[in-house]
């Protein structure tokens, strides 16, 4: 059980177009999602923080403007990159947390690879 | 000063072998200490949690927690090859499953 999946796995986009990704919980509901990103040989960042149907909680030197998450229901949320550009190619990895699962877990998705050429 | 300080590795041991892996953080505040693990092209699993100092094991994995060193230890016992993967230690001065601080991840891999 507390299966999260990430859609799509890979993407190469041109610079200056948005990206989404979807993060979705398939076996439960999750009251709280969180975006990370990965850089090669460094660890997992958090981006931001958000509860269904709120507005997330950006970390510090994260721009809300360009990195859009929605988390518009219990078992989906979406990140998306507007005007990407290459800096902004990395490993983006979400993950699903739920009280009524377990008090402490956080559950990872498998991660997108994002490449802007 | 990063808040966790993870050597990356790559570490290398036969199999059988005992493995240590270790964490540093200089954030007094973090209270709940936790092992995820990653496979290649998955996302992290938990291994263990652990709650302020002290020890916690399950089966073949212990995790120790210094509070006063700010020093985190992953002890993995007869080692197998399918115990290669990263290590990542987390870290996290709130109860329940937020604002997680993670090291740098330590690439194991186990020779068969």
């Amino acid at each position: 059980g507390a299966v999260v999946s990430q859609h799509p796995s890979r993407v190469i986009c041109k610079s200056g177009t948005s990206v989404k990704i979807e993060c979705r919980s398939l076996d439960f509901q999750a009251t709280t999602m969180f975006w990370y990103r990965q850089f090669p040989k460094q660890s997992l960042m958090l981006m931001a923080t958000s509860n269904e149907g709120s507005k997330a909680t950006y970390e510090q030197g994260v721009e809300k403007d360009k990195f859009l998450i929605n988390h518009a229901s219990l078992t989906l949320s979406t990140l998306t990159v507007t005007s990407a550009h290459p800096e902004d190619s990395s490993f983006y990895i979400c993950s699903a947390s739920s009280r009524t699962v377990s008090p402490y877990e956080q559950y990872f998705g498998p991660g997108t690879r994002l490449t802007v050429t | 000063q990063k808040e966790v300080e993870q050597d990356p590795g790559p570490l290398s041991v036969p199999e059988g072998a005992i493995v240590s892996l270790n964490c540093t953080y200089s954030n007094s505040a973090f209270q709940y200490f936790m092992w995820y693990r990653q496979y290649s092209r998955k996302g992290p699993e938990l291994l263990m949690y652990t709650y302020s100092s002290g020890n916690k094991e399950d089966g073949r994995f212990t995790a120790q927690v210094d509070k006063s060193s700010k020093y985190i230890s992953l002890f993995i016992r007869d080692s197998q090859p399918s115990d290669s993967a990263t290590y990542l230690c987390a870290m996290s001065a709130i109860q329940g499953a937020q604002k997680l601080v993670f090291g740098q991840g330590t690439r194991l891999t186990i020779n068969p």
